[in-house]
C-alpha cells in the first residue's frame, strides 16, 4: 500500500534551532514527493517538491530512497515558519490515480 | 487569476440528510479533486474529476458523489450523512492530471449532527 508516515504531530523548537520534520513514505516504485504548508487561517499551499530539488523559504527536502525518507529541514528556524505541515506522495496505480496521499501532519511552533 | 474558491464555508446538517458542497477551479485548470480532512488528520482523497469525467477515486462509499461542469467548476455531494462526515473538505485544481501542484481551496466545514 501507498502510505506516508509523519511520526510527530508536533515539533516545537526556539528561534534560530535547525529544524528536521519527518517524512517516511511506502511506496515500491519511484516516488513524487511534496511538502505542503498550512500557515494559521490559511490555505494549504505547496511548499516545495522533490523532482525541483528546489529550496522555498529556505526549507529543502533530500529524498533518501534507502530510507524511504524525504524529511524536511531549515537550518535556522523562524518564528514565521509556525504552521502545519504535510507531506505528500503522488499515488500510481489504478486505484490511486490522480490523488496525493498525505501523512497526518507536524505543527512546528518555533518559540522566540 | 483568480484562486480556488468554495461555497459555503460552513454548514451545519442533520444525520441522514443531504449535502451539496461547491467548488469554482482557478483559471485555466481543468482538473479538480475533492478531500477529506477529519480533525488532526491529513486530507484523504475522495475523488478527481477530469475533463467532466471521474478520473480516480479513493476508498469512500458510493454515496459520495460528484460532477464536473463544462466551465471546470465542481460540485461534491453525499447522501445520508452519517456524524463520521463531519470534515473539512477541501477542494483542489490543476491543469492536467499529470502536473500535480494542486491549488486548494479554503474548505468547506461540515458539521453533521
Amino acid at each position: 500500500a501507498q502510505r506516508v508516515t509523519q511520526p510527530e504531530k508536533l515539533l516545537s523548537v526556539f528561534k534560530g534551532a535547525p529544524v528536521e520534520l519527518k517524512c517516511n513514505y511506502s511506496y515500491s516504485g519511484s516516488p513524487e514527493l511534496f511538502w505542503y504548508v498550512q500557515y494559521s487561517r490559511q490555505r494549504l499551499q505547496l511548499l516545495l517538491r522533490h523532482i525541483s530539488r528546489e529550496s522555498i523559504k529556505g526549507f529543502t527536502a533530500d529524498l533518501n530512497k534507502g530510507e524511504t525518507s524525504f524529511h524536511l529541514k531549515k537550518p535556522f528556524a523562524q518564528e514565521e515558519d509556525s504552521a502545519m505541515y504535510y507531506c505528500a506522495l503522488k499515488g500510481h496505480g489504478s486505484s490511486n490515480t490522480g490523488k496525493l496521499i498525505f501523512g497526518q501532519g507536524t505543527t512546528l511552533q518555533v518559540k522566540p | 487569476e483568480t484562486g480556488v474558491t468554495q461555497s459555503p464555508t460552513h454548514l451545519i446538517k442533520t444525520r441522514g440528510q443531504q449535502v451539496t458542497l461547491r467548488c469554482s477551479s482557478q483559471s485555466g485548470h481543468n482538473t479538480v479533486s475533492w478531500y477529506q480532512q477529519a480533525l488532526g488528520q491529513g486530507p484523504q482523497f475522495i475523488f478527481q474529476y477530469y475533463r467532466e469525467e471521474e478520473n480516480g477515486r479513493g476508498n469512500f462509499p458510493p454515496r459520495f458523489s460528484g460532477l464536473q461542469f463544462p466551465n471546470y467548476s465542481s460540485e461534491l455531494n453525499v447522501n445520508a450523512l452519517e456524524l463520521d462526515d463531519s470534515a473539512l473538505y477541501l477542494c483542489a485544481s490543476s491543469q492536467g492530471t499529470l502536473r500535480t501542484e494542486a491549488f486548494f481551496g479554503q474548505g468547506t466545514r461540515l458539521t453533521v449532527v
